[in-house]
């Protein structure tokens, strides 16, 4: 199995909106609604920021959301802020007859 | 307050095997859940290794499986990975964590241990 794609990284000023995309295949992100996208900062444990494509965690901002078309899925975070910089990586179920997950190669969001 | 922490030792020679636990607090493990385990080498992305059900059931990444086991011990609430033949492309920030229901994201976890393979 293949890592889905990502961007390697986007850029935004504070206030702004940037989307990452993650583009797989029908037979992960295309295949099911289990797409789910971390954040993680510097030598920190990545943290689930959306789960089943748009859903957010109990906690997180509301300017966090997730969409999905096709093969690609997206996250949008909406007025940029300082502390949305750090790296996020997407993440798809792909099993089909059993549990299997594949995750994006990461994009570094820097806050201009 | 579910919270997980790995240990095991820090450096392991290659061709040895690398033993990691998962210590759970704040949840009985036999009472549900996934629970599993991705690794991050240094500067690089995130690979899913395995997970392992409640009950017993394993599931493991297709590239890792032939040198993957990942184990339940319900009696000191942890969960255990063992991964064998090892070389210096498996030194990694292992984390272990848990996914809610089945294709479900990781929701909750630890704060990663550092393993480094060399001689």
């Amino acid at each position: 199995q293949s890592a889905l794609t990502q961007p390697r990284s986007v850029s935004g000023s504070p206030g702004q909106s940037v989307t990452i995309s993650c583009t797989g295949t029908s037979s992960d992100v295309g295949g099911y609604n289990y797409v789910s996208w971390y954040q993680q900062h510097p030598g920190k444990a990545p943290k689930l920021m959306i789960y089943d494509v748009s859903k957010r965690p109990s906690g997180v901002p509301d300017r966090f959301s997730g969409s999905k078309s096709g093969n690609t899925a997206s996250l949008t975070i909406s007025g940029l802020q300082a502390e949305d910089e750090a790296d996020y990586y997407c993440c798809s179920y792909a099993g089909s007859y059993t549990l299997n997950y594949v995750f994006g190669t990461g994009t570094k969001v820097t806050v201009l | 307050q579910v919270q997980l922490q790995e240990s095991g030792p820090g450096l392991v020679k290659p061709s040895e095997t690398l033993s990691l636990t998962c210590a759970v607090s704040g949840y009985s493990i036999s009472s549900g859940y996934y629970w599993g385990w991705i690794r991050q080498p240094p500067g690089k992305g995130l690979e899913w290794i395995g997970s392992i059900y409640h009950s017993g059931s394993t599931y493991y990444n297709p590239s890792l499986k032939s040198r993957v086991t990942i184990s339940v011990d319900t009696s000191k609430n942890q969960f255990s990975l063992k991964l064998s033949s090892v070389t210096a492309a498996d030194t990694a920030v292992y984390y272990c964590a848990r996914q809610d229901y089945y294709g479900s994201g990781s929701s909750i976890w630890g704060q990663g241990t550092m393993v480094t393979v060399s001689s």
